[in-house]
């Protein structure tokens, strides 16, 4: 069974740019969580997506957005880009129907110039 | 509130010397508790999960865990470190929105 994928691997872009980056989940995953990962803040929970549902949202400002399409591949958003979006984000899958674990991609690495 | 508490940002072994990582978590009801750990420049990985049942955990690359309600513990240990295991591990719950409650990680270092 393929792993957990996301799309692109690394990105650089400037301040104020938008960036979308992409998650495949396991297949018959339905739901898809986002994290970011920094150094000082380590890892904090963005949201979570299941059914194509926003099913919980962590505390983040509403440039980050996301959503999920009906084969549960899900898409997160970051709008009017700041340095301090510089950060590994990464993306989980589980069924999201039993307290399971998740499985993380490798992560898209994103540096904010 | 929920929440994880791992003691030590960083926690230095000579190798072949026991690994032990500490964790503690808060609740009211039995937790689904993991470890995770993430080798540098790669994603997390699961080295093992409590849920139900035997308190003792066995995981992945001889990593093993104990549950302890009355200590409200889920200390990661190994008997023997190797230096292939110097990563980030990361003590988890699972609360009832199916959401992972985070500990802020331990830099596990082995010295030669």
């Amino acid at each position: 069974k393929a792993g957990v994928t996301q799309t692109p691997r690394y990105l650089i872009k400037t301040r104020g740019q938008q960036v979308t980056l992409s998650c495949s989940p396991i297949s018959g995953h339905r739901s898809v969580s986002w994290y970011q990962q920094t150094p000082g803040q380590g890892l904090q929970f963005l949201f979570e997506y299941f059914s194509e549902t926003q099913r919980n949202k962590g505390n983040f400002p509403g440039r980050f957005s996301g959503r999920q399409f009906s084969n549960s591949r899900s898409e997160m958003n970051v709008s009017t880009l700041e340095l301090g979006d510089s950060a590994l984000y990464l993306c989980a899958s589980s069924t999201g129907t039993t307290r399971d674990e998740q499985f993380f991609g490798p992560g898209t690495r994103l540096t904010v110039l | 509130a929920q929440s994880v508490t791992q003691l030590g940002s960083h926690v230095s072994v000579s190798e072949g010397a026991l690994v032990l990582l500490r964790c503690n978590y808060s609740s009211s009801v039995p937790p689904y508790l993991f470890w995770y750990v993430q080798y540098p420049n790669q994603g997390l990985q699961l080295l093992l999960k409590y849920t139900t049942g035997a308190t003792l955990v066995k995981g992945i690359n001889g990593f093993e865990a104990e549950f302890k309600k009355s200590e409200t513990s889920f200390h990661l240990t190994k008997p023997s470190a190797h230096m292939s295991d110097a990563a980030e591990y990361f003590c988890v719950r699972l609360d009832s929105n199916y959401q992972l409650i985070w500990g802020a990680g331990t830099k596990l270092i082995i010295k030669p």
